[in-house]
């Protein structure tokens, strides 16, 4: 079983709300990722958790903020975003081997942002 | 220089034809190399990881990795029209970064 799981689907926002994106894996992957993928562009990666730690923030503004509750679960809270933030959400996860590992990252499949 | 590239451009292929997709790298110690398909509007799945120089093979894909040269490359063989997709390369950096490239889109045409 490779699957990863997020919630909401598809979210509609304001600028002022307060949102949160959900990811779950049982898989035992031990290293979760946020990514932000905008239409015909690669995924950009935002974070990344290892051991429930976030060992990876690539300069995300403050008005995303991950949260990692325990290994199964990865949150992504939303606050305050503006219209160049819509677009598809992904999650991945990968198992923890540390060094020179060879980890395949499964993704979920993403939650469709629009921010009004 | 980009850490991975993929040329650009759609391919289109006729159904039953072979797609070739390739792919270069930057960083020469890289060792772990994926080849993920989406389709619009859907996230990338996995179809194919190879980490030895050579060839791999598994069903109608066939990843090809050539460490000297730093290029990982995919074929398609009897493409279907459900082949249809974007292909996005992606190599394996350090701190578990996936470093991935533009993609391509390949259209089979029936």
């Amino acid at each position: 079983d490779t699957e990863v799981t997020q919630t909401p689907k598809h979210l509609v926002m304001g600028m002022t709300n307060k949102k949160s994106l959900k990811c779950e894996q049982h898989m035992g992957h031990r290293a979760m990722y946020w990514y932000k993928q905008k239409a015909k562009k690669p995924p950009e990666l935002m974070f990344v958790y290892s051991y429930e730690k976030l060992s990876i923030n690539e300069s995300v503004p403050s008005r995303f903020s991950p949260e990692c509750p325990n290994s199964s679960l990865l949150n992504l809270h939303l606050h305050a975003l503006q219209p160049e933030d819509s677009a598809l959400y992904l999650c991945a996860s990968s198992r923890q081997t540390g060094l020179a590992g060879k980890e395949t990252q499964y993704f979920g499949p993403g939650t469709r942002l629009l921010v009004l | 220089q980009k850490e991975v590239e993929q040329n650009s451009g759609p391919l289109s292929v006729p159904e039953g034809a072979i797609a070739s997709l390739n792919c270069t790298y930057s960083d020469r110690g890289s060792q772990s190399f994926f080849w993920y398909r989406q389709y619009s509007g859907k996230s990338p799945e996995l179809i194919m990881f190879i980490y030895s120089n050579g060839d791999k093979e598994d069903g109608r894909f066939t990843a090809q990795l050539n460490k000297a040269s730093q290029y990982v490359s995919l074929l398609i063989r009897d493409s279907q029209p459900s082949d249809s997709a974007t292909y996005l390369c992606a190599v394996r950096g350090g701190n578990n970064r996936l470093a991935f490239g533009k993609g391509n889109q390949v259209v089979v045409i029936p």
